[in-house]
């Protein structure tokens, strides 16, 4: 594709449901990595893929995050029984293995 | 103590001005970003260097691997480059990729 996607661009819950945030890397990229970012601050690593194995997910806060990437292509990152404190900027990247790192647009949660 | 340092937080510069950003580490790295980050939100990888200089237009990228040290300079600012600008390491240990990144540089260009 022409750069990362990722969908929902805004994405807005209540306290306690399920959100899960998708990531379209750019075609041929290896690498897949989520980060989060709060407001006036630098991004913060959650995890990381080569392919569909999942290298790194020490930067998960806590069991509610997972993520995945079955296919090696499109990647989930599913927050379970929401919380206000989830409320950020998540935002996906790809590249090739340790290349530069490609940004998507972001997805806004907002939990209330 | 972060990891990555980055001075200074803030930064206003008249337009034609030379700006010069500054990011220290702590860690061990095999390769250092510069991004720019826009106010709509949007993030764009300027640099990854892992020793001496690189220079794209009016932007240079400088490293000092002994001094764990990089700098971002911009040449006759223009008010389009006002942006958060983030400094981020990939480390050079076993935790593979994944990046670490710096508090980020909010610059201003005045026209």
């Amino acid at each position: 594709g022409a750069g990362v996607s990722q969908s929902p661009r805004y994405k807005v819950t209540k306290r306690g449901q399920d959100v899960a945030l998708r990531c379209d890397p750019i075609s041929g990229h290896v690498s897949l990595y989520w980060y989060r970012q709060a407001l006036g601050q630098g991004p913060e690593f959650l995890t990381y893929f080569n392919y569909e194995a999942q290298q790194d997910k020490s930067g998960l806060p806590n069991d509610r995050f997972s993520a995945e990437r079955p296919e090696g292509s499109i990647s989930t990152l599913t927050i379970q029984r929401t919380e206000q404190r989830d409320s950020a900027m998540y935002r996906c990247a790809s590249s090739f293995v340790k290349g530069e790192q490609y940004f998507g647009p972001g997805t806004r949660l907002t939990v209330t | 103590k972060n990891e990555v340092e980055q001075s200074p937080q803030n930064l206003t510069a008249q337009e034609g001005e030379f700006i010069t950003i500054n990011c220290s580490y702590s860690v061990g790295i095999s390769a250092l970003h510069w991004l720019q980050q826009h106010p709509g939100g949007g993030i764009v990888s300027l640099f990854m260097l892992s020793s001496g200089k690189k220079k794209h237009g009016r932007l240079i990228a400088t490293i000092n691997i002994q001094e764990k040290h990089s700098s971002l300079h911009i040449t006759a600012s223009h008010p389009r480059d006002s942006a958060v600008y983030i400094c981020a390491v990939r480390s050079g240990e076993t935790s593979g990729s994944r990046l670490t990144f710096g508090e980020g540089t909010q610059l201003t260009v005045n026209p």
